[in-house]
């Protein structure tokens, strides 16, 4: 199973709105409301940003948001902040073969 | 506060296993509700899901990766491990361990550990 198709890299200006695309196939992203995007600093693990495609656990701000539309999930992050300089990651339940799959990541640039 | 930290070596010799433990405060890893997962990084790269292991001593694991993994739990240590055998270079990665919510999303991450595979 492939790696979903990320954006090796995205950028925008503070106060911006900036979407990061996530592509798999119909036998996951399609399938499943079971995408989930993280957020990573420069030698820190991964951080929880969405999970089942839309949801923010608690302490999230309300700026990051998900979306599916057929076989692509989608990040939004809206009004840029200097502190979401990060790599993206996005993560799809794939079936009970294959399990989960990653993105290759996505490295924001904040202007 | 749920907490993971992941301990073992930071070298492995290639064709050895690599042998990682993971240990969990805050909650009992035998809560049928969790389950626990590894996901590595190799350096410079994007996340690898390893595979996830469950109280009821089952597990899922990568098609790429199955025939050399093992992970289990230690209830009486409140640890989860991963064994990883004839390792190369390929393997060099951060591996974290997780909290893992079914096979959706992991919510509690540990540190993560470098393992690097050398001679």
């Amino acid at each position: 199973q492939s790696a979903l198709t990320q954006p090796a890299s995205v950028s925008g200006s503070p106060g911006q709105s900036i979407t990061i695309s996530c592509t798999g196939t119909s036998s996951d992203v399609g399938s499943y409301n079971r995408v989930s995007w993280y957020q990573q600093h420069p030698g820190k693990a991964p951080k929880l940003l969405i999970y089942e495609v839309t949801k923010r656990p608690s302490g999230v701000s309300n700026r990051f948001s998900g979306s599916k539309s057929g076989n692509t999930a989608s990040l939004t992050i809206s009004g840029l902040q200097a502190e979401d300089e990060a790599d993206y990651h996005c993560s799809s339940y794939a079936g009970t073969t294959t399990f989960v799959i990653f993105g290759g990541g996505t490295k924001l640039t904040v202007l | 506060q749920l907490q993971l930290q992941e301990s073992g070596p930071g070298l492995v010799k290639p064709s050895e296993t690599l042998s990682l433990t993971c240990t969990v405060s805050g909650v009992s890893v035998s809560n049928s509700n969790n389950y626990w997962g590894w996901i590595r990084q190799p350096p410079g790269k994007g996340l690898e899901w390893i595979g996830t292991t469950y109280p009821s001593g089952g597990s899922n694991y990568n098609p790429s990766l199955k025939s050399r993994l093992n992970i289990s739990i230690d209830t009486s240590k409140n640890q989860f491990s991963l064994k990883l055998s004839s390792v190369t270079a390929a393997d060099t990665a951060v591996y974290y361990c997780a909290r893992r919510t079914g096979e959706s999303y992991s919510d509690y991450w540990g540190q993560g550990t470098l393992v690097t595979v050398s001679s």
